[in-house]
This record gives C-alpha cells, structure tokens and sequence, in this order.
C-alpha cells in the first residue's frame, strides 16, 4: 500500500534549525512535496524535489533519496511565525498526492 | 502562482439541511479539481477527483449521493453536502492542477463546515 511516515510532534526554539523528516512508500513516484499548513488556513506550497540532493530557498531546505524513500525539511533561524504543521506528500504514478499526516512544530521563544 | 478562490470560508447550518461549497480557479483553467476533508490534527483526506465534464471520481467509503460534486466548467467546481448530519463538521478543502503538468497544488482557503 501506500504510505507516507513523519513525526507527530516537534520542538525546537526560536533562531535554531530543526530537520523534519519524511519516509514514503508510493506505487511509482513523480515526486515529494513539502507544505505548511497553519491552524484553520490551507497548505501553502514551500517546495518540491523529484531528483536526489539538496534544494534550498531562503530559510528553508529539502532533500530527498529516492533510493532510500526518504525526505527532509530544513529549517534555519527558526522564527515564532514558523509554529505550524508541515505536510509532506508524495505524488504517485496517477499523479496524485499521498499526504502525511503532518508534523505539528512548536517554536519556543 | 495560480490562484484558486474558495467560498464560503465558514459555515454553520442545522442537522438535514445542504451546504454548497464553490471553488473557482481565478486566472488559470483546471481541468481537475480535488476535494479533501480534514479532521483536527489529522491529514488531508482525499474524497474525490473532478473533472471538467464529466463524473466525479470519489474515494473509498466516501458517499457519492451525499457529497455531490458538479464541475461544469474549467473554472469552477462545486461540493454539495447534502442532509447534513453534525459528523460531516469538517474543513475542507479544494485544490486545482494545470493540465499535464507537475506542480504543486493551488489551495482554495478552505471552508469551515459546522452542522449543528
């Protein structure tokens, strides 16, 4: 079946860097998804790999292996607006989003 | 990026009545629509796949009588629920693609639903 693992939870304090990570398993693959999500609000778009490596924009970074079905969210010089959850989704080879469940962060002053 | 308008953002209405959510693509044609439900602290859950013209394709164990999906042009879709019951309270959300493309998913703003 298909499946999309992250952390429930997360605490990290305000200017620090923190790593959400992301295990999934899809029937094909088209690519890997990260969104933020606050409380009563719709996802928002941070960023999107299909290729191994590294992609950074700004604060935020995202790996991914492929070969290892396996992602992470980057996020440097935390700030008390980042406090939200963060959904990372697959696409499958119809093209459609697997999501998680959503990493809730709580960022401490 | 392309924008996708949802209304309205918060309802509430009484137990057996119909609750019309809209959801329009303001500067892009979407050829298909999605629509999820989310529970608190839970993940988006897809219900149902809409195409411009035809049926909607809908999830397992989501009723097709009860959420009525209309998409009638390439820039508007609709979710109907219908005989409302206090259970369907829920957010929920829509979202557009651009045809034959990978990109991300453009969010409506997501409507509230109380059934009271």
């Amino acid at each position: 079946g298909q499946n999309i693992d992250q952390p429930t939870e997360m605490t990290a304090t305000e200017g620090a860097i923190v790593q959400i990570n992301c295990t999934y398993q899809t029937s094909g693959f088209n690519g890997l998804f990260w969104y933020q999500q606050h409380a009563g609000e719709a996802p928002t778009f941070l960023s999107y790999n299909v290729l191994d490596g590294l992609e950074e924009k700004g604060r935020f970074s995202s790996f991914l292996s492929r070969s290892k079905g396996y992602s992470y969210l980057l996020l440097k010089e935390l700030q008390m607006k980042d406090s939200a959850s963060y959904l990372c989704a697959a696409m499958d080879s119809n093209y459609q989003l697997i999501w998680g469940a959503g990493t809730k962060l709580i960022i401490k002053p | 990026g392309a924008v996708v308008s949802q209304h309205p953002s918060w309802v509430i209405c009484k137990s057996g009545t119909s609750v019309k959510i809209e959801c329009r693509s303001l500067d892009f044609q979407a050829t298909t629509m999605f629509w999820y439900r989310q529970f608190p602290k839970q993940s988006l859950m897809l219900m149902a796949t809409s195409n411009e013209g035809s049926k909607a394709t809908y999830e397992q164990g989501v009723e097709k009588d009860k959420f009525l999906i209309n998409h009638a042009s390439l820039t508007l879709s609709t979710l109907t629920v219908t005989s409302a019951h206090p259970e369907d309270s829920s957010f929920y959300i829509c979202s557009a693609s651009l045809e034959g493309e990978i990109t991300e998913a453009f969010f409506g703003q997501g409507t509230r639903l109380t059934v009271v």
